[in-house]
């Protein structure tokens, strides 16, 4: 099962910031959160990933909470592109990795 | 560079049949995972292939077995197949020895069991 609850859908304008929230309040000390996206008909597409401090990348930033139980997605400025299903995930970094995915957000960016 | 690619991109069989789907990784990568992904769900882990060898597992039967290559390529075979079984089946590359920071997804073969 996912380790991870995120809620089923959000909607956000075109041009506006979207934030797209995750609980894991089981996560364990070796365990980094991951944000992958998957857009109609492809296969998933790693978007970022962090293990306590905030994370910036040029697709998107990731803010996580001081005690490590939820996080929080954002993308600055969303365009039509960005809609697509946005997954969540606990994994640690190392190793035999499996990425155990959830239902993710389905996000739409609307004109 | 090439990135994952997967063969076919769509396929139909009949059930009890049996099906191979391809996957070769991202130039550099050396190891495989296989997902399968239900219309509606999110992919669910099926197993990782790494030097060759079935490193990991998730829930699935022995009809699913797989075979990694020396050359990092690697098969998923299902035999007598289902109707639960028509689904999106994915293949995702990564490198090993630095961690698995991300893994790269191919686009898919699309199976469809009548």
């Amino acid at each position: 099962d996912a380790k991870t609850t995120q809620p089923p859908s959000m909607d956000c304008a075109e041009g506006r910031a979207a934030n797209l929230p995750c609980n894991h309040s089981t996560i364990s000390g070796n365990e980094y959160v991951y944000w992958y996206r998957q857009i109609h008909s492809q296969g998933p597409q790693y978007i970022i990933h962090g293990l306590k401090n905030n994370e910036t990348n040029e697709m998107a930033s990731l803010i996580i909470t001081e005690d490590r139980k939820s996080s929080t997605l954002i993308l600055p400025h969303a365009t039509l592109r960005d809609t697509a299903v946005y997954y969540c995930i606990v994994s640690i970094i190392q190793g035999a990795q499996k990425l155990v995915f959830g239902q993710g957000t389905r996000l739409t960016i609307n004109p | 560079d090439a990135g994952v690619t997967q063969s076919p991109t769509h396929l139909i069989k009949t059930r009890g049949q049996q099906v191979t789907l391809r996957c070769s990784p991202k130039s550099g990568h050396d190891t495989v995972s296989w997902y399968q992904q239900a219309l509606g769900q999110g992919p669910q882990f099926i197993f990782q292939y790494y030097e060759e060898e079935e490193r990991q597992r998730g829930n699935f039967p022995d009809r699913f077995s797989g075979h990694q290559f020396p050359n990092y390529s690697s098969e998923l075979n299902v035999n007598a197949l289902l109707l639960g079984d028509s689904a999106l089946y994915l293949c995702a590359s990564s490198f090993s020895p630095e961690g698995t920071y991300e893994q790269y997804f191919g686009p898919g073969t699309r199976l469809t069991v009548t």
